[in-house]
């Protein structure tokens, strides 16, 4: 059972314009969020996260919005760039077992164009 | 040397082959995780260590046996790998039980069993 889902596998958006990438999640437990961004044959990298005791999370272009009670978040990018062109996951984090584990969903190919 | 650092790159192992995957990270963490990327699927955790014990193993079969010596070391042993397990095997670390942490990851191991 997928915990974390991204339902778009992938999206195209005029450079400029806002990205916005979508994900849910099934398990209330999750206390944390966070967004990665991947190139190919590298590992993610860190770009964004949230917390749950918190609605929304700005970082220069980047902001994270969370919906806790439709299980839901999304990670808007303004303006777009090419160099944005990457797969991005969502991740939710959850430690009752006393370590914190990191759940993916299965990514967002992103496109910019140019 | 900084972040973690996955060797080797690249690994091709016939099915009766045992080989290992290393990963190092030099961020004092205390947590280190396995990952496996196959296409078009989320990242899979595969185990979870925290202060050099394992806390999660999540149904991977035996015939891959993770070692973590230290804190900062992980490996993970691999022994009559069957073709399916071909995949981007990722290792990442945290500040283990400590809420509001991201997951840092290393580049990856492309693995290919032949």
């Amino acid at each position: 059972d997928q915990q974390v889902k991204q339902n778009s596998p992938s999206l195209s958006v005029q450079e400029g314009r806002i990205s916005i990438l979508n994900c849910d999640y099934t398990n209330s437990m999750f206390d944390y969020f966070l967004w990665y961004k991947k190139y190919p044959a590298e590992g993610p990298t860190f770009l964004i996260s949230i917390s749950s005791i918190k609605d929304k999370n700005e970082d220069g272009r980047f902001t994270v919005f969370l919906n806790k009670s439709a299980k839901h978040l999304s990670l808007h990018i303004v303006p777009s760039q090419p160099g944005d062109s990457a797969v991005y996951f969502c991740a939710a984090s959850e430690g009752t077992s006393g370590t914190y584990k990191y759940i993916f969903g299965t990514g967002t190919r992103l496109k910019v164009l140019a | 040397e900084t972040g973690v650092t996955q060797t080797p790159r690249h690994l091709v192992m016939g099915m009766t082959n045992k080989k290992s995957l290393k990963c190092e990270q030099h961020l004092g963490h205390n947590a280190m995780y396995w990952y496996k990327q196959s296409a078009k699927k989320p990242l899979e955790l595969m185990f979870v260590y925290n202060f050099k014990e394992q806390t999660e193993n999540n149904s991977v079969p035996s015939r891959f046996s993770p070692e973590c010596p230290n804190s900062s070391h992980l490996f993970l042993h691999l022994h009559t790998l069957q073709p399916e397990d071909s995949a981007l095997y990722l290792c990442a670390s945290s500040q283990g039980g400590h809420w509001n942490t991201e997951a840092f990851f290393g580049q990856g191991t492309r693995l290919t069993v032949v």
